[in-house]
């Protein structure tokens, strides 16, 4: 199993530049999200999507789109990309809890990150 | 709002030194709580979750629940734990979690 994979490692934008970040996971997990992180700031959730066909907002969404395009894969996108946005990006995707801790927040897998710089 | 608080930013020991990393959290209902940790070029990973009540590398994090703590304990550090260490709480019963800020832990030989 490769778990989480994250395309491109690294990337260089100009101010009003589009691009997405790829991710998929070989898991078969339901539950996958969108993290940035930044100095002084930890991880934050960008979007994530609890099933497949569904997408939610989390805290720091403005500037962003996603889209599930089946279970494996969750995209991300900069439509127009800013100074601000330049971060480090992880994907993840979530383990359904086993048995004995059903109703529990199970276990994230990470991607490997995408370091972007907008310039 | 839900939060996680993590007060230090670094913390710096010599090798065989007991640590600590702090981390309280705001929920006034029955939090779920895990350490996560990122050695030096490697991925994020799960350290340990409180309600497993497990030892992971020698690491233990009891819940405190009257003093909204989680804090993760080693009675000896060892080099190889320098790394980037995050607490992280469910957000209620949803599909997310909450970060702290992180704890980057330095241990000295």
């Amino acid at each position: 199993n490769a778990g989480v994979t994250q395309t491109p490692k690294f990337q260089v934008l100009k101010t009003g530049q589009s691009m997405t970040l790829q991710c998929a996971q070989d898991m078969n997990h339901n539950s996958m999200y969108w993290y940035r992180q930044d100095p002084g700031m930890g991880l934050r959730l960008i979007y994530y999507s609890a099933s497949e066909g569904t997408t939610d907002k989390g805290e720091v969404p403005n500037g962003y789109n996603v889209s599930r395009l089946n279970k494996r894969e969750f995209s991300l996108r900069l439509e127009s990309a800013a100074p601000s946005q330049t971060s480090v990006y992880f994907c993840a995707s979530r383990a359904a809890p086993g048995l004995a801790d059903f109703g529990t927040f199970g276990e994230q897998f990470f991607g490997p990150g995408t370091r972007l710089t907008v310039l | 709002a839900q939060r996680v608080t993590q007060p230090e930013k670094l913390l710096s020991v010599f090798k065989g030194a007991p640590v600590e990393l702090k981390c309280n959290y705001s929920y006034s209902g029955s939090p779920e709580l895990f350490w996560y940790v990122q050695y030096s070029r490697q991925r994020l990973q799960l350290l340990l979750r409180h309600i497993s009540r497990e030892s992971i590398k020698g690491f233990t994090a009891d819940l405190n629940k009257g003093e909204t703590s989680f804090h993760l304990k080693k009675p000896f550090a060892q080099e190889e734990d320098s790394a980037m260490y995050y607490c992280a709480s469910r957000r209620g019963y949803t599909d997310k979690l909450i970060f702290g800020t992180g704890t980057r832990l330095q241990v000295f030989p």
